[in-house]
């Protein structure tokens, strides 16, 4: 089936050791989102592609970085973790939202749950 | 800024009864979302909601929205334990979230 992967699905860093969190898609889709979701709250939009276009939410701190070299792949780079990086991170994608009257869903992959001791 | 509020935070029902969960936001939106988290899970999608007076449903579920009010609402009829989860809006702006509603189904 086409799905979104992302891996690993659990990643332990130290404090300020840089950690690479991956995501891919077999769906073919030109958007792909990074979400940030900490234990009890609601996800938060880190930054998004639209196509090879990064877009950055106004409040991502600067220790948050992301790369897509391609359709498939979008990487989520923590240059230097601090502990309250700890979180659940969602990678999503989706089929151009801009396309008028069509239903666009967004897919999710099951997670990248960090922690930093 | 946007802003997104969803209430009741914390929904605990019985088998069988009906409840709303309801969706405000403070700024036009071409687009609404609502998602399930199940507990340690990622998020599925549930409804794209696109113009005023849409109305989708999904087995218990019917979503509804209307722009001009700014108001979507998750309408569950019959509640059955298998729908205890969170369940969040978002707004297709900047994909502002919803606080989640927690959703307990009892026997």
């Amino acid at each position: 089936d086409a799905m979104v992967i992302q891996n690993p699905r659990y990643q332990v860093t130290q404090f300020g050791k840089p950690v690479t969190l991956s995501c891919s898609q077999t769906l073919n889709h030109n958007v792909m989102y990074w979400y940030q979701q900490k234990s009890s709250q609601a996800p938060k939009l880190l930054f998004h592609y639209y196509d090879k276009d990064f877009n950055n939410e106004a409040d991502t701190p600067d220790n948050f970085q992301s790369r897509r070299p391609n359709t498939s792949f979008c990487f989520l780079d923590i240059r230097s973790p601090g502990l309250g990086d700890a979180a659940m991170y969602l990678c999503a994608t989706s089929r151009d939202p801009s396309v008028l009257r069509v239903n666009q869903p967004q897919h999710f992959g099951d997670g990248t749950r960090l922690s930093i001791l | 800024e946007l802003k997104v509020e969803q209430n009741p935070l914390f929904l605990s029902m019985q088998e069988g009864k009906n409840y709303t969960i309801y969706c405000n936001y403070s700024t036009t939106s071409d687009r609404l979302y609502w998602y399930r988290q199940d507990p340690g899970k990622s998020l599925e999608s549930l409804f794209v909601l696109l113009s005023n007076g849409a109305v989708k449903q999904e087995g218990r579920l019917m979503a509804s929205l209307d722009t001009k009010a700014r108001l979507s609402t998750l309408h569950i009829t019959a509640a059955v334990h298998d729908l205890s989860a969170t369940y969040f809006c978002a707004v297709s702006n900047d994909m502002r979230f919803g606080a989640g509603t927690r959703l307990t189904v009892k026997p």
